[in-house]
C-alpha cells in the first residue's frame, strides 16, 4: 500500500465548476501536509499548506482530517489556468525531512 | 536570484555508463533533496542532506550516491546506470516547510 494515495483522475470539468480532490495517508505520525501543483513537464510548486482548522486561499480551500487520515482540496470557480496535476504531500520524521508525495490528480478545465 | 538550478536538462546513457547530476541553490537553504518521478509513482526521495556535510538515504537510494559539496551544491551520481533508472530527476531545497524544485533532468538509460 502506498503511503500517500490519490485518485489519479483525470478530472475534466467546465470553466466555473467546483471540483474536489481527496488524498489519504497511512502514517499516523505524519506532521505536516501540503498541496503542490505541477504543470506538464515542469517542476512542482507549492500551492498551499493544509492545517487542521482548514484554510482558504482565494478560490482554493484545503482541509485536514487527522482522525480519518485524509486531506482535501476544493477549487471553486475553476479557471482554464487551473489545469495541472495536484500533488498531495505529507511529511514526517526529524525536522520533517521525510516528505512523501502522492502520484497526483490530473485536472483539465475546459472552456 | 536563480533559485534551484540543475544540469543537464536532458541526458541519454547506455547501460553501465556513469554520470553526475548537478544541483545548486542560491537561497542559502540548509536542506537539499534529490527525487525521481516516474509515471503513476509520484516523486520518490532518493537522498537528502539536512545540512552541509551530512547526507541521508531516502526511500529509493539503491544505485545512487550523493555529495553535499558545500551549502549551495548537492550532486547525485549514478555509478553504473541501469534502464530502471530512466526517470525525471528533481533537486529541491527547503525553506521552513516549502520545497523549491529545480527544473528537472530527464534521463534515459538504454
Amino acid at each position: 500500500r502506498k503511503e500517500v494515495e490519490q485518485d489519479p483522475g483525470p478530472f475534466n470539468v467546465p470553466e466555473g465548476a467546483t471540483v474536489a480532490f481527496n488524498c489519504t495517508y497511512s502514517n499516523s505520525a505524519s506532521q505536516s501536509f501540503f498541496w503542490y501543483r505541477q504543470d506538464c513537464r515542469k517542476e512542482p510548486k507549492l500551492l498551499m499548506s493544509v492545517y487542521s482548522s482548514g484554510n482558504e486561499d482565494g478560490r482554493f480551500t484545503a482541509q485536514l482530517n487527522r482522525a480519518s487520515q485524509y486531506i482535501s482540496l476544493l477549487i471553486r470557480d475553476s479557471k482554464l489556468s487551473d489545469s495541472a496535476t495536484y500533488l498531495c504531500v505529507v511529511t514526517s520524521g526529524y525536522n520533517n525531512n521525510d516528505m512523501r508525495f502522492g502520484a497526483g490528480t490530473r485536472l483539465t478545465v475546459k472552456p | 536570484n536563480a533559485g534551484v538550478t540543475q544540469t543537464p536538462k536532458f541526458q541519454v546513457l547506455k547501460t553501465g555508463q556513469s554520470m553526475t547530476l548537478q544541483c545548486a541553490q542560491d537561497m542559502n537553504h540548509n536542506s537539499m533533496y534529490w527525487y525521481r518521478q516516474d509515471p503513476g509513482m509520484g516523486l520518490r526521495l532518493i537522498y537528502y542532506s539536512a545540512s552541509e556535510g551530512t547526507t541521508d538515504k531516502g526511500e529509493v537510494p539503491n544505485g545512487y550516491n550523493v555529495s553535499r559539496l558545500n551549502k549551495r551544491e548537492f550532486s547525485l551520481r549514478l555509478e553504473s546506470a541501469a534502464p530502471s533508472q530512466t526517470s525525471v530527476y528533481f533537486c529541491a531545497s527547503t525553506s521552513l516547510h516549502e520545497q523549491y524544485f529545480g527544473p528537472g533532468t530527464r534521463l534515459t538509460v538504454t
